[in-house]
């Protein structure tokens, strides 16, 4: 069984300063973790995504994510908060089969 | 990277008609697909997984007879939505796993979803 929980349904952060969404996960076997962005009326499009490599994981559009074993956690940075990040943030855990946390909005304020 | 497409991207009905939303995988080939249900302000879930030239494996809840899947070829996968009622509006989101990788952890590429408005 696998599961993952993102902590925080909004975050609201002042433009060029950090963000952090949050995400922790379960999974029985060692699984994919993946970010992916929803903008409003939109497709999913695929911001980064670790598969055992490197845990430090560099996505497009400045985020990374740094895959935590030890406390089941794949949380999602960015140095400066632009305006056009603000969307719609999903994790994703997958191994055979793909569960989608609840999401994250995120909230950029000029 | 690889590109997914829905067609249409946003369809209107009269309750009691049937609508079919299109998934293709533009680049490559996928034996599996999957399709989505997204309500407003709610994360995704997942309906049902296509495989070419298999039936679909839909997931608990889901009504196999009301949501028809037809994955007929390797980058095409249609979802039916039969005797549409007001409830059945939605968002529908399909993605494509491709079919050269075979870890079970691979990435899902997904379409731009389909917007149904059943009145």
């Amino acid at each position: 069984a696998q599961s993952v929980t993102q902590l925080d349904s909004h975050v609201s952060v002042s433009e060029g300063t950090p963000v952090l969404l949050r995400c922790n996960y379960s999974s029985s076997y060692s699984p994919s973790l993946f970010w992916y962005v929803q903008h409003p009326n939109k497709g999913l499009q695929l911001l980064l995504k670790y598969t055992s490599a490197a845990t430090l994981v560099k996505g497009i559009n400045g985020f990374e994510a740094e895959f935590k074993k030890s406390e089941t956690s794949f949380h999602l940075t960015k140095p400066s908060a632009h305006m056009s990040d603000a969307a719609e943030y999903f994790c994703v855990v997958s191994f055979r089969k793909v569960t989608f946390g609840t999401g994250t909005k995120l909230q950029v304020i000029p | 990277g690889a590109v997914v497409s829905q067609h249409p991207s946003r369809v209107i009905c009269k309750s009691g008609t049937s609508v079919k939303i299109e998934c293709r995988s533009l680049d490559f080939q996928a034996t599996t697909m999957f399709w989505y249900r997204q309500f407003p302000k709610q994360s995704l879930m997942l309906m049902a997984t296509s495989n070419e030239g298999s039936k679909a494996t839909y997931e608990q809840g889901v009504e196999k007879d009301k949501f028809l899947i037809n994955h007929a070829s390797l980058t095409l996968s249609t979802l039916t939505v039969t005797s549409a009622h007001p409830e059945d509006s939605s968002f529908y989101i399909c993605s494509a796993r491709d079919s050269e990788t075979i870890l079970p952890g691979e990435t899902q590429y997904f379409g731009p979803g389909t917007r149904l408005l059943v009145l």
